[in-house]
């Protein structure tokens, strides 16, 4: 079976910009969260979803929006993007909907550079 | 909300050595992950266990939940287990979000 699956792998934007970045979950896995990660840093908490509904959301700007489909996946995006939005982002997901009751598995994560 | 310290933060290891990287966390938690991450960015999954002990191969992880610590025990190293290791921790009824600690970077050379 498949992983968690991220796209585009890599990609440069400029100050301004806006982007999208899209996860497929594992088969059978309902709930999607996504992380950012800065160079040096540990993954950062931006949003869980489950059923299509937002039930998590970390300390990100409201330039960070996010959303599920029916078919589970899940789009971030960012707008105005700045210099500091430069990271790798990531996407994880699980069985339930409850992170506390199960194990998160990631995909191989976004590369954004912002110029 | 609750803090996840890793030690050493750096490692430097000759092949075939032995090591063991330690998590200490705030809170009581409901969940703990050990993750590699490997020079391409890829969290790679090591053991979910919050409380008890695990072995996989030549790694194995213990968490001490009432005392609030994890380790990660790594044998015999190989120059592939070089990466960065992280514990990650879900605590707090209804929390979703699961906190990362800043990383050991171990470098396993032959």
């Amino acid at each position: 079976d498949a992983g968690v699956t991220q796209s585009p792998t890599h990609l440069i934007k400029t100050r301004g910009q806006q982007v999208t970045l899209r996860c497929s979950p594992i088969s059978g896995h309902k709930s999607v969260s996504w992380y950012q990660q800065v160079l040096g840093q540990g993954p950062q908490f931006i949003f869980q979803y489950y059923e299509k509904e937002e039930r998590g959301r970390g300390n990100f700007p409201d330039r960070f929006s996010a959303r599920q489909f029916p078919n589970y996946s899940s789009e971030l995006n960012v707008n105005a993007l700045l210099l500091g939005d430069s990271a790798l982002y990531l996407c994880a997901s699980s069985l339930l909907h409850r992170a506390n009751t199960g194990e998160l598995f990631f995909g191989e994560g976004s590369r954004l550079t912002v110029l | 909300g609750i803090q996840v310290e890793q030690s050493p933060p750096d490692l430097i290891l000759q092949e075939g050595a032995n090591s063991t990287l330690r998590c200490n966390f705030s809170d009581s938690v409901n969940n703990l992950q050990w993750f590699h991450q490997n020079p391409w960015g890829q969290l790679i999954n090591l053991f979910y266990i919050p409380s008890g002990t695990k072995q996989n191969g030549r790694l194995s992880a213990t968490t001490v939940a009432t005392e609030r610590y994890s380790l990660l025990y790594i044998s015999s190293s190989q120059t592939t287990d070089s990466g960065v290791y992280f514990c990650a921790v879900l605590s707090g009824a209804g929390s979703y979000q699961l906190t990362f600690g800043k990383g050991t970077k171990l470098s396993v050379i032959p």
